[in-house]
């Protein structure tokens, strides 16, 4: 079974400044997909980004990107010019990709980030 | 495009009741998959449902239990609620077979256990 790490339980970053967020999974499989989404006070899940195991290329979305070493099955989110919209709890997710399965989403435990004025 | 809609958005229920949540998948989008989170915790894998059939289970009791209609909607159900229950209920829609699999969510259904 897959597991999703994420270290930091809290983090704070002020505005305009980089923040940078851990995690770290575990898998046997060679293909899968990363995910980091964002849940905000309303509560709804919202894509940030997703990397594809197979792409050595690290993900970019705007101010957001990640560090994805697959070697050692590490995978952060940096935030650049963090606005004060970014406050959030910010999940890690990974999904099988092989054949058959549900895809289903494994979480880490989140990161909650503060953004100071 | 309509995005992933979700109902009703808070329930309370009293312990032993069943309780039904309902879930419209995003345009486009032929699997649903529901997901339970508990206060402070990461979402928990439920099921998923494809072509109206079971696709995959989390590990949770045959109490819950779900239905995926002709048009992709899904429906949520738990028997016998436990005080455990309460938690945000999420559901996921995604497009099976699409080499970019990404789950889209819905706001949840909040659900209080007394």
């Amino acid at each position: 079974a897959q597991t999703v790490t994420q270290s930091q339980p809290e983090m704070s970053v002020q505005e305009a400044e980089t923040v940078t967020l851990s995690c770290t999974y575990d898998t046997s499989e060679s293909d899968y997909y990363l995910f980091w989404y964002k849940q905000p006070p309303s509560r709804q899940m919202i894509l940030v980004i997703r990397q594809e195991a197979y792409k050595q290329q690290n993900a970019t979305e705007n101010r957001f990107s990640v560090n994805f070493q697959k070697a050692a099955k590490s995978f952060s989110l940096k935030i650049s010019d963090s606005q004060l919209g970014d406050a959030a709890m910010y999940f890690c997710a990974y999904s099988s990709i092989s054949s058959g399965s549900a895809r289903q989403l494994t979480f880490g435990s989140g990161t909650q980030l503060t953004v100071l004025p | 495009e309509t995005g992933v809609t979700q109902s009703p958005t808070h329930l309370i229920k009293t312990r032993g009741q069943q309780v039904t949540l309902r879930c419209s998948s995003q345009s486009g989008h032929n699997t649903v998959s529901w997901y339970q989170q508990a206060l402070g915790q990461g979402p928990q894998f439920i099921f998923q449902y494809y072509r109206e059939e079971e696709n995959g289970r989390g590990n949770f009791p045959p109490r819950f239990s779900g239905l995926q209609f002709p048009n992709y909607s899904s429906e949520l159900n738990v028997n016998a609620l436990e005080l455990d229950d309460s938690a945000l209920y999420l559901c996921a829609s995604s497009s099976a077979g699409g080499l970019q699999e990404t789950q889209y969510f819905g706001p949840g259904t909040r659900l209080l256990v007394l």
